[in-house]
């Protein structure tokens, strides 16, 4: 099942340059798409959302973008810093309703100082 | 900051014995959910439960599995008799709405 698909296992950054971490999907009926970040032994923290009626959602460092036509978001987290060094997870729901997150392998982001 | 607590954070069991996870979401969430991550695979989805009855399931979630939300404030997934494929990590998660789920911090379940 790969409905979610995140094709860079690891990213390496450096510290002030911007972070672009990549997500695509196959399953066009999802309609809500988050992201969330985990560290070792830890759960996974809820980083931002967007809806299939945005193709772009801001906060603070973190910008999703949603390119619908080509089944793609991506997370830009920009300035890095050597926190955001962690597994990141692209996520997608089908819709405001539905309660079932179809996660992505994730991807493990290393900010060099 | 409110957070899902779970408990044990490890739990070591033999196959064919059965084993109780605990979780405490937070306090005003209505959706609560079980996830669990095998060793290097994807978080995978196992079950939903709000007003007190399952709302959605997975595959995974077959008749070895279930959930139960005992007294108000803790909600339990409860594997009857263990495999050596259940070993993984579980992720209880709360949501006060759907979609935005906040996670515990996990358990990590090895059956010998």
């Amino acid at each position: 099942d790969q409905q979610v698909k995140q094709n860079s296992p690891s990213l390496s950054v450096q510290e002030g340059r911007i972070s672009i971490l990549n997500c695509d999907y196959t399953n066009s009926m999802f309609d809500y798409f988050l992201w969330y970040k985990k560290y070792p032994a830890e759960g996974p923290t809820f980083l931002i959302s967007i809806s299939s009626i945005k193709d772009k959602n801001e906060d603070g460092r973190f910008t999703v973008f949603l390119n619908k036509s080509a089944k793609h978001l991506s997370l830009h987290i920009v300035p890095s810093q050597p926190g955001d060094s962690a597994v990141y997870f692209c996520a997608a729901s089908e819709d405001w309703g539905a309660q079932k997150l179809v996660f992505g392998q994730g991807t493990r982001l290393t900010i060099n100082p | 900051e409110p957070e899902v607590t779970q408990t044990p954070s490890h739990q070591v069991t033999q196959m064919g014995q059965e084993v109780i996870l605990r979780c405490v979401p937070i306090s005003n969430h209505l959706y609560f959910y079980w996830y669990r991550q095998i060793l290097g695979q994807k978080v995978e989805f196992l079950v939903s439960f709000y007003n007190n009855e399952i709302s959605e399931k997975s595959e995974i979630f077959d008749d070895q599995f279930s959930v139960e939300r005992p007294d108000g404030s803790n909600f339990t997934l409860k594997i009857r008799s263990t495999k050596l494929e259940d070993s993984a990590m579980y992720f209880c998660a709360s949501s006060e709405r759907v979609i935005v789920a906040f996670f515990g911090q996990g358990t990590r379940l090895t059956v010998v």
